[in-house]
């Protein structure tokens, strides 16, 4: 089966700027998660879906961070204005319902931004 | 607080040792502890998963131990390759956030031939 798929690999912006990333999922599965990893940290849930719906966004910085999944399939995240401290990578993951839990999820490559 | 806290000196280690890294967490009652392996520049790859009430998983050459009372996870990788180097995630879930798989920061292992 084809893996998470995201855009793009690279982001190098200024600070105040606007970015957005893309996250395909693997197909079929329901549950879709977004993370962001600082350099030297584990990854850190930023929000859940299910199907098109938001299961948990309370780590969310929801005054600058945005994130929808359209048609609970693909998925976009979005950081209107970028801070510095938002450099890092983001990664998006997805499992079946509940088989995440027992079968792992599976991580696309991630983008990685640098807020200038 | 919740912690969950790897080794952040990285193991290095002679081809064919054993390589242990260690999970210890505060403040959680996890239902399931995973592993993942981390390359750089790419994400997380799931590699084993072990239950509250299971005290050991294998996986070919991977190891895991979970004792909940010390609240630490143990991980094993046997006979160890150059190809084994990469960044070794534990994670958790919980019963009362399923689906909110929180990480440590990892421990990097580097095998040298």
């Amino acid at each position: 089966e084809a893996g998470v798929a995201q855009s793009p690999r690279y982001k190098i912006i200024e600070k105040r700027q606007s970015v957005a990333f893309w996250c395909n999922p693997i197909s079929g599965h329901a549950t879709l998660y977004w993370y962001q990893q600082i350099l030297g940290q584990g990854p850190k849930l930023l929000i859940q879906f299910q199907n098109n719906g938001v299961v948990d966004d309370s780590q969310l910085p929801k005054d600058r961070f945005s994130a929808e999944r359209l048609k609970g399939v693909d998925s976009t995240l979005k950081i209107q204005p970028a801070k510095l401290e938002d450099s890092a990578v983001y990664l998006c993951a997805s499992s079946q319902p509940l088989r995440g839990t027992r079968y792992g999820y599976t991580f696309g490559s991630g983008t990685r931004l640098t807020v200038v | 607080s919740q912690k969950i806290e790897q080794n952040s000196e990285a193991l290095n280690i002679q081809e064919g040792k054993t390589a242990t890294l260690t999970c210890n967490y505060t403040n959680y009652s996890p239902a399931y502890l995973q592993w993942y392996r981390q390359d750089p520049g790419r994400g997380p790859v799931f590699l084993l998963l072990i239950r509250e009430n299971e005290k050991e998983k294998r996986k070919e050459r991977l190891k895991v131990t979970f004792d909940t009372t010390l609240k630490q996870s143990l991980f094993h990788i046997t006979a160890s390759q150059p190809a084994d180097s990469a960044t070794y995630l534990c994670a958790l879930l919980t019963t009362d956030s399923w689906g909110k798989l929180q990480f440590g920061a990892g421990t990097q292992v580097v095998v040298t031939p």
